[in-house]
């Protein structure tokens, strides 16, 4: 299994553009979130699935937009790209088992937005 | 989700137990505590999980209090490659992966 896959690695934006981050799992987990870690500080979460078609806001959802149209994969778009959004993002999956169903994260996505 | 309390930062000697502390003194009955850890940048990584007993795995062992308000993750022989910042937290797993991530303890082993 790859596990959670991210791409791009690294991105460079200008203010105002758009994009996405995708983000790619292979174990067939029902959950699935995206979370943004700036400088120095620890994680935040922006938006999370619980599965195919259902999508909810975390923590900081202004400016990104998600869908989840299939279980493996579950991309976020930036709408029009700021400086603030300048951030590491990771995504994250488990399955919607119990407690013991853990968080698995890919290898984060390093945005740059001058 | 109840919130957690950690230090800043902690340093450690190779091959000693690393002791890292986690407040959550408003858990409730139905939350359990968990642990991740940060390696350079690198997504987090689970560590443990428990609920009121103590656990262990081959990774690190979680001691929590009785009163469930506070508990200990040890690395019981800690190697420079532990060198990472570890967050506790703590929730109903079964809220979707919507875990709240505060700053962490950055642990700096030492030779």
């Amino acid at each position: 299994n790859a596990g959670v896959t991210q791409t791009p690695k690294f991105q460079v934006l200008k203010t105002g553009q758009s994009m996405t981050l995708q983000c790619a799992q292979d174990m067939n987990h029902e959950y699935m979130s995206w979370y943004r870690q700036d400088p120095g500080m620890g994680l935040r979460l922006i938006h999370y699935s619980v599965g195919a078609g259902i999508t909810d806001q975390g923590e900081v959802p202004n400016g990104y937009n998600v869908s989840r149209s299939t279980t493996e994969d579950f991309p976020l778009r930036l709408l029009s790209a700021a400086p603030s959004q300048t951030s590491v993002y990771f995504c994250a999956s488990r399955s919607s088992g119990g407690p013991s169903d853990t968080q698995y994260f890919g290898p984060g996505t390093r945005l740059t937005v001058l | 989700d109840a919130k957690t309390t950690q230090p800043t930062s902690m340093d450690c000697a190779e091959g000693r137990a690393a002791n890292l502390p986690c407040n959550h003194s408003t858990i409730s009955g139905n939350e359990y505590v968990y642990w991740y850890r940060q390696i350079h940048s690198q997504g987090p990584q689970y560590i443990i999980h428990g609920l009121k007993n103590n656990e262990t795995n081959e990774m690190a062992s979680l001691i929590i209090t009785e009163d469930r308000k506070s508990s200990t993750l040890i690395l019981p022989h800690a190697t420079l490659r532990d060198t990472a910042v570890y967050y506790c937290i703590v929730g109903i797993n079964t809220n979707a992966g919507k875990s709240t991530f505060g700053d962490g303890t950055t642990l700096t082993v030492k030779p």
